[in-house]
């Protein structure tokens, strides 16, 4: 089975800094690799996903991702922190194609993200 | 971007009661929904995946008897929890997908239920 881990529950940052959560994933085959923020009481929200192509990929609100294929990693970044980047951040691996069509993801156990002023 | 509503953001109710939560695609025809079940500060658990149509395919350990899910049609899940009891207190949040190989999921904005 397709798996990602986030080796960090909590990352602190001061606003303007760079930020990066962590994501490494264990697939078999060609990985298929999301990210998604989640704000309290509140569903997911996409951000950006690596199906193929540049290793560096842009999301929404300013986020990107960088696909390493020998470290087995993907990464989220961002050049300058917000206090409103302030959230819980999942790394997701699509397990399988459903039959019917889509993805059937596994998420990692998320990694919630304080920016301070 | 797709958006994708839930109905009701938050429900009490008391143990041995059933609760109904509607999960509907407002701008897009989803093929498939999914339900997930997410204690305080961890991931998501899925719970059941479910096609328009068909009948939803359950994961492992989550009794299809308790979670009903009916998939109506292409922009309507409902997830009714039977005889509610206090530990199925948690935030259930669904997802729906169109049938892209590529697609990512929208999801809802959860609906946290608390049984007494």
């Amino acid at each position: 089975a397709q798996s990602v881990a986030q080796p960090e529950d909590q990352v602190n940052v001061a606003e303007g800094n760079p930020l990066t959560v962590k994501c490494t994933y264990s697939v078999s085959g060609n990985p298929y690799l999301f990210w998604y923020v989640q704000y309290p009481n509140r569903g997911l929200q996409f951000l950006l996903k690596y199906i193929t192509g540049d290793n560096l990929v842009k999301g929404s609100y300013g986020f990107e991702a960088e696909f390493n294929k020998s470290q087995t990693s993907f990464h989220l970044k961002k050049p300058s922190a917000l206090v409103s980047d302030s959230a819980l951040y999942f790394c997701a691996v699509r397990d399988f194609i459903l039959t019917g069509g889509g993805n059937k993801l596994t998420f990692g156990t998320g990694t919630q993200l304080k920016v301070e002023l | 971007g797709a958006v994708v509503s839930q109905h009701p953001s938050w429900v009490i109710c008391k143990s041995g009661t059933s609760v109904k939560i509607e999960c509907r695609s407002l701008d897009f025809q989803a093929t498939t929904m999914f339900w997930y079940r997410q204690f305080p500060k961890q991931s998501l658990m899925l719970m059941a995946t479910s096609n328009e149509g068909s009948k939803a395919t359950y994961e492992q350990g989550v009794e299809k008897d308790k979670f009903l899910i009916n998939h109506a049609s292409l922009t309507l899940s409902t997830l009714t929890v039977t005889s509610a009891h206090p530990e199925d207190s948690s935030f259930y949040i669904c997802s729906a997908t169109t049938s892209g190989r590529w697609n990512e999921q929208f999801f809802g904005p959860g609906t946290r239920l608390t049984v007494l």
